[in-house]
């Protein structure tokens, strides 16, 4: 069965630092990846979403992810973060067997001034 | 765009009581989930349903029930809360594999 590991449960940087989040994924025949977030006192919503093509995805507020299929990871990265990037943040996978998504325990970005 | 609606976003309740949380989504998705958010531990799925009257249990059903009358509106019963059913409770809804768009959640308290 899949599995999803997100190896930092807290990251802490300061304003404007680069940052990455890292998200390994147990292999699977066919892979599509996912990240989430979650702001403060809210639900989920989609960040960005690696299906098939380019390795490298981004989303619309400067987060991309790559796909490494070698090294089963699929890492979320930021050149310079912003106080309101500031949430937790979620990697999912779908299960081999049922289709439904997987998520990691979450990562809790904490961008300081 | 798709709006999941979670009925309500903060509940206390009492040991023994039966607590209903009510979620229905806007866009006519056929897949609704029920997950409970735990620090730590992520989200982990407690039932779903692909289509009305239809359900599936999720990796931890134990102590809950839903229930799928209409397509938009999913509904997660406990039937007698207990103290370890303190959690945020998380509905989603999509139209096929993969994205998920989620409500704003339910914090519930068992006292």
């Amino acid at each position: 069965a899949q599995s999803v590991t997100q190896l930092d449960s807290q990251v802490p940087v300061f304003e404007e630092a680069p940052v990455e989040l890292r998200c390994n994924y147990s292999s699977s025949v066919s892979v599509y990846l996912f990240w989430y977030v979650q702001y403060p006192n809210q639900g989920l919503q989609l960040l960005l979403k690696y299906l098939s093509g380019s390795t490298l995805v981004e989303s619309i507020n400067g987060f991309e992810a790559e796909f490494n299929k070698s090294q089963t990871s699929f890492h979320l990265r930021k050149p310079s973060v912003h106080i309101s990037d500031t949430a937790e943040y979620f990697c999912a996978v779908p299960s081999s067997n049922t289709g439904k998504l997987i998520f990691g325990q979450g990562t809790t970005l904490q961008v300081k001034p | 765009d798709v709006k999941v609606t979670q009925s309500s976003r903060y509940l206390v309740k009492r040991t023994g009581e039966k607590v209903f949380l009510e979620c229905v989504q806007d866009m006519d998705h056929e897949n609704m989930f029920w997950y409970r958010q735990d620090p730590g531990l992520g989200l982990r799925l407690i039932y779903f349903s692909y289509d009305v009257k239809m359900k599936e249990k999720g990796d931890i059903p134990e102590g809950y029930s839903v229930s799928r009358e209409k397509k938009e509106r999913f509904s997660l019963i406990l039937e007698s809360a207990s103290t370890n059913q303190t959690s945020m409770y998380l509905c989603a809804s999509s139209f096929g594999p993969g994205e998920l768009f989620f409500g704003e959640g339910s914090r519930l308290t068992v006292l």
